[in-house]
């Protein structure tokens, strides 16, 4: 079935510094991909996403750019702030089967440190 | 996108009892989710809630555990019955949007003890 891998946490950098989340992605066709966040105590955000291949999502200085080709949705910022840390999932909304589910990834860690 | 809330924030409960979610959007919306996310691990859609038929549940989540109630297009209700530990979890629930993604509330945090 569709699944979601993504580079396990924390992931540690200082502010100013050059983010990327690695995403991977199994589905059968072109599914709907999303990167949320999810600040300390709070629920999930969208922050962006991408619906076909090469589309760019963007969002609060954060990208994403969908690769048929690697499977990929990897998050990236050129230069994240100490406010920036929080955990960040990869998901998925298929073509196939239940196709109102999102399936997530297991969630990455951002810790920025001024 | 919709505003979502959820009562209560946060519970702490005795085992073998259950407790009462509730989730209110402040539009109507035809699908409503709700999801579980054990501790330090990624979500899980437990089922979907769709207003006037039966929810529908992911493999390994049954009803006589979550009974779902969605008695109209705004509101929603997820009890979690006959509570274990291993229930712990925050409980989210979510709203489907136009642009193919979902909204999500601020979720339940439930303790069981």
């Amino acid at each position: 079935g569709d699944s979601v891998t993504q580079m396990e946490g924390p992931v540690t950098l200082s502010e100013e510094a050059f983010l990327t989340i690695n995403c991977t992605y199994t589905a059968t066709g072109y599914p709907s991909l999303f990167w949320y966040v999810q600040y300390p105590g709070e629920g999930l955000q969208l922050l962006l996403k991408a619906t076909k291949a090469d589309d760019k999502g963007s969002n609060k200085g954060f990208e994403a750019t969908y690769r048929k080709e690697t499977t990929s949705f990897h998050l990236e910022k050129g230069s994240v702030q100490v406010s920036d840390s929080a955990v960040y999932f990869c998901a998925l909304k298929g073509v196939f089967g239940n196709t109102d589910k999102l399936i997530f990834g297991t969630g990455t860690r951002l810790q920025v440190f001024p | 996108s919709a505003v979502i809330s959820q009562k209560p924030s946060r519970d702490i409960c005795q085992r073998g009892t259950s407790l009462t979610i509730q989730c209110q959007v402040d539009s109507q919306v035809t699908m409503m989710f709700w999801y579980r996310q054990q501790p330090g691990q990624s979500l899980t859609l437990i089922a979907t809630a769709n207003q006037g038929s039966e929810a529908t549940y992911e493999s390994g989540f049954v009803i006589d555990k979550f009974p779902i109630s969605r008695p109209n297009l705004t509101f929603s209700t997820l009890t979690v019955s006959n509570m274990s530990p291993e229930d712990s979890s925050i409980y989210l629930c979510s709203v489907a949007a136009r642009g193919n993604e979902q909204y999500f509330g601020p979720g339940t945090r439930l303790t069981v003890t």
